[in-house]
């Protein structure tokens, strides 16, 4: 079973633009962390969230976590079209248990 | 190249077949985890080894086995395959077994039944 739900499923942008992608989680957790799957190839890790964090930077990604609302969002400014991808977040459990729950994914199109 | 290595990348076989997926580890991770990732189910955990043991199960079917060797390599095999099986297998491997830090994924092994 999935423990997280990315919304939108699918997000088309022209390039330069803000993109957003929301993940709502339904238990506990320890971190939060979003990856990247370019099609048919593996995850890439993006960044972790710990629990106690509210936002975090890297690059030009921005993640923010409400653990109140079990929700996060990833924000990535200036879109390029190497930014086309799937976006998964996913979830440990609230003892950081061994072993990530990933959402359904957002799939991002950028367009030239 | 993520570092962790995962063999073949593509496999093709028939119901009722049996097979072996292999995955090494980064260097210096002692953990390895196995997805399977289909259309409609999405990214599922399998299972999880740490420094050669058992140390979660997930939806892994009984029809399906792993190990973690001493030298950290791990093995998944699928057997009596159903077209159901279907789908894109990956390992990843961390550095610690409590989970702080991100997952280093293979690229894949992508099996089809027919």
């Amino acid at each position: 079973s999935q423990q997280g739900e990315e919304d939108p499923q699918a997000l088309s942008i022209q390039e330069g633009e803000n993109a957003t992608m929301n993940c709502s989680y339904k238990t506990s957790i320890n971190n939060l962390q979003w990856y990247r799957q370019n099609s048919g190839r593996g995850l890439v890790h993006l960044i972790l969230i710990r629990s106690n964090e509210r936002e975090k930077h890297s690059g030009r990604l921005r993640v923010t976590l409400d653990t109140s609302k079990k929700s996060s969002s990833l924000l990535i400014t200036a879109s390029r079209a190497a930014d086309t991808a799937s976006y998964f977040c996913a979830t440990d459990g609230s003892f950081g248990n061994e072993k990530l729950t990933f959402g359904t994914g957002t799939r991002l199109t950028i367009i030239p | 190249d993520s570092g962790v290595t995962q063999t073949p990348k593509h496999l093709i076989t028939a119901t009722g077949q049996r097979v072996t997926l292999r995955c090494s580890p980064r260097s210096g991770d002692l953990s390895v985890y196995w997805y399977q990732q289909s259309l409609d189910q999405g990214l599922q955990f399998l299972i999880h080894y740490y420094n050669g043991e058992e140390r979660a199960k997930g939806n892994i079917l009984e029809r399906f086995s792993a190990q973690q060797f001493p030298d950290l390599h791990s093995e998944l095999n699928l057997s009596s395959l159903e077209l159901g099986d279907s789908a894109l297998y990956f390992c990843a491997s961390s550095l610690a077994d409590r989970l702080n830090y991100g997952y280093t994924f293979g690229s894949g092994t992508r099996l089809t039944v027919v």
